[in-house]
């Protein structure tokens, strides 16, 4: 099976601009989780959909939404860029049903500027 | 709130050496996963290996082992014969399980392993 793809893989932004990254899980998994990587911050967790539906929103404010399509592909949307948000954003796939583990996708680096 | 810690920021091991990576937690669920995941530089992040909490019996995956004691809220990575590929960030994760689970994964913040020849 291919694995979790992620793209695009690099995307430098403007402050106060937008930017969708996209993840396609690995086929037949229908949950899709998203987490952002910092040095100082490490490993956090922002939303999981699964079937469409988002189960679990972590602790990030407004600006960071997502949405799940009915082929189980994500979109996650960060609106009005901060020098903060960049980060490697990494997508992980799973079954979702009382299957735990998450296989992850190569991430999007996003830099701010 | 679920908290996982890894106090080692860095190790290194000789090749074909053993190395043990700690990892602790706290949690007051009673059904929750534990995991530890690898990732290489500039790669993606890779499942190594997997821990039922009900489970009393510690996982193997082929080199890799854990040592999950549940009372004392530890879960540690064995990793025998190292190789120059497993140099790698390793974190140790934590979700919350069966019904309760919220299909979140609370992550240490990494042990740096670097294997040398």
């Amino acid at each position: 099976k291919a694995g979790v793809t992620q793209t695009p893989r690099y995307l430098i932004k403007t402050r106060g601009q937008q930017v969708t990254l996209s993840c396609s899980p690995i086929s037949g998994h229908r949950s899709v989780s998203w987490y952002q990587q910092t040095p100082g911050q490490g490993l956090q967790f922002l939303f999981e959909y699964f079937s469409e539906t988002q189960r679990n929103k972590g602790n990030f404010p407004g600006r960071f939404s997502g949405r799940q399509f009915s082929n189980s592909r994500s979109e996650m949307n960060v609106s009005t860029l901060e020098l903060g948000d960049s980060a490697l954003y990494l997508c992980a796939s799973s079954p979702g049903q009382r299957t735990y583990e998450q296989y992850f996708g190569p991430g999007t680096r996003l830099t701010v500027t | 709130a679920q908290t996982v810690t890894q106090s080692q920021p860095e190790m290194s091991v000789q090749e074909a050496e053993t190395v043990t990576l700690s990892c602790t937690y706290d949690t007051s669920e009673n059904n929750y996963y534990l995991f530890w995941y690898k990732q290489p530089p500039s790669r993606q992040m890779i499942l190594v290996i997997r821990q039922e909490a009900y489970k009393q019996q510690n996982a193997t995956e082929n080199r890799f082992s854990v040592n999950f004691q549940k009372a004392a809220k530890s879960f540690s990575l064995k990793i025998s014969d190292s190789q120059l590929g497993d140099t790698a960030m390793y974190f140790c994760a934590f979700m919350i399980g069966s019904g309760g689970s919220n299909y979140k994964l609370t992550f240490g913040k990494g042990t740096l392993l670097t294997v040398n020849p």
